[in-house]
């Protein structure tokens, strides 16, 4: 079975633009996350969608937005880039939004865009 | 608001040595999840613990669970330079998943 993919893997920028990320789940995995990784800092949660609706919400300005499709696939989208954004957007599905194992709680990450803005 | 609280930040130790990380959360957990992520990669699910006290075993890995669904270890018996990396917990008090914000694990030759 495939992994989540992520596309672009890699992608520079410039300050003041926008770029949109997009994320393929496991398949039969309904529900997308999104987090953003700086370097040597940990996990910072942006957003979940579970059945194309946002679900969750990080602390991140409206910079930046996302968006889940009839197929579960995702998109986040940085608008008016700055050079603080500059990190890797990590992308992970699990089955659902339960809690137990049962439901699917597992988190799978893909192997992440590489942000760069100059 | 709910926090997983994660110790150390870093952990230097000889090869062959013991390493242990924590996480403490500030609310019950119905579970509770670890992750590694090597350098340059990204997080890949370990192990995931249900049950209260509950200890499992991967090899040299060694995960709890505490009693009151509000901590967990995870620890490394003599460690090897594989074993280099970040450890994350994650917790889930509901349908959130809260990553602690990891340890990183050096390993001195």
């Amino acid at each position: 079975k495939a992994g989540v993919t992520q596309t672009p893997r890699y992608l520079i920028k410039t300050r003041g633009q926008q770029v949109t990320l997009s994320c393929s789940p496991i398949s039969g995995h309904r529900s997308v996350s999104w987090y953003q990784q700086t370097p040597g800092q940990g996990l910072q949660f942006l957003f979940e969608y579970f059945s194309e609706t946002q679900r969750n919400k990080g602390n991140f300005p409206g910079r930046f937005s996302g968006r889940q499709f009839s197929n579960s696939r995702s998109e986040m989208n940085v608008s008016t880039l700055e050079l603080g954004d500059s990190a890797l957007y990590l992308c992970a599905s699990r089955l659902g939004l339960g809690r137990s194992a049962i439901s699917g709680n597992t988190i799978y990450f893909g192997e992440g865009s590489w942000l760069t803005v100059v | 608001g709910q926090q997983v609280m994660q110790i150390p930040q870093y952990q230097h130790v000889q090869e062959g040595e013991d390493f242990t990380t924590y996480c403490n959360s500030s609310t019950t957990l119905s579970n509770i999840q670890w992750y590694k992520q090597r350098p340059g990669g990204h997080p890949v699910f370990l192990i995931q613990l249900v049950k209260s006290g509950e200890v499992k075993k991967q090899k040299r890995l060694t995960f709890q669970f505490g009693e009151a669904k509000k901590n967990s270890s995870l620890h490394i018996t003599a460690t090897q330079t594989t074993d280099v990396g970040t450890y994350f917990c994650a917790g889930s008090p509901d349908d959130k998943i809260i990553f602690g914000k990891g340890t990183r694990l050096h390993i001195l030759p």
